[in-house]
């Protein structure tokens, strides 16, 4: 079964910094379109970042330099390190693969994880 | 960037409604357009991709069509676990797919 859990949300400070954790199974992340999206209280999605290739990476503008996203091969796992957060960065954080397809490219997220909040606030 | 805007905001309807829900692409966009529904608490979940393509294992009362830039999701008999807030995504400019802002479905 595909299936991705995320982890490491929680209570920061703002300045602070926090991990997530996204660990799949039933497909390999390294072969994959892999991406965070968030949610914010009350507010639609908002694409955050996405990981795919060789490593290549790509940043909404609202967490570029901030944030760093990454993957763990031998554990099939991606991550999200958030720095310097803010109170805007409060969300919940989506981890979802993005389908691809080899005429068009990447498309469509699918799967989504269930999502892990983050909190930024003194 | 790409804009995507979505109408109406909120619908109420009942059971064994028919829902329209549009959005709109601040440019063409072809085909690539793409239809979640999530609800309270849960992951976005995959309905329609391709404009009118319907995911695996989704109940063929939801429907999709459009292309360059109108876009339309229909239910054509609403259930209960329908009520939902539904977004449509644009996946024409890697890597900055945006979302429309939601459509909520609620209970008339």
């Amino acid at each position: 079964e595909v299936q991705l859990v995320e982890s490491g949300g929680g209570l920061v400070q703002p300045g602070g910094s926090l991990r997530l954790s996204c660990a799949a199974s039933g497909f390999t992340v390294s072969s994959n379109y892999m991406s965070w999206v968030r949610q914010a209280p009350g507010k639609g999605l908002e694409w955050v970042s996405v990981i795919y290739g060789g490593g290549s990476t790509y940043y909404a503008d609202s967490v570029k330099g901030r944030f760093t996203i990454s993957r763990d091969n031998s554990k099939n796992t991606l991550f999200l390190q958030m720095n310097s957060l803010r109170a805007e960065d409060t969300a919940v954080y989506y981890c979802a693969r993005i389908d691809y397809d080899f005429w068009s490219g990447p498309n469509w997220f699918d799967p989504w994880g269930q999502g892990t909040l983050v909190t930024v606030s003194s | 960037d790409i804009q995507m805007t979505q109408s109406p905001s909120s619908v109420s309807a009942s059971v064994g409604d028919r829902v329209t829900i549009t959005c709109q692409a601040s440019q063409g966009i072809s085909s690539w357009l793409a239809w979640y529904q999530q609800k309270p608490g849960k992951a976005p979940k995959l309905l329609i991709y391709a404009a009118s393509s319907l995911q695996s294992g989704v109940p063929s009362r939801f429907s999709g069509s459009g292309s360059g830039t109108d876009f339309t999701l229909t239910i054509s008999s609403l259930q209960p676990e329908d009520f939902a807030t539904y977004y449509c995504q644009q996946a024409n400019s890697f890597p900055g797919f945006t979302f429309g802002p939601g459509t909520k479905v609620d209970i008339k």
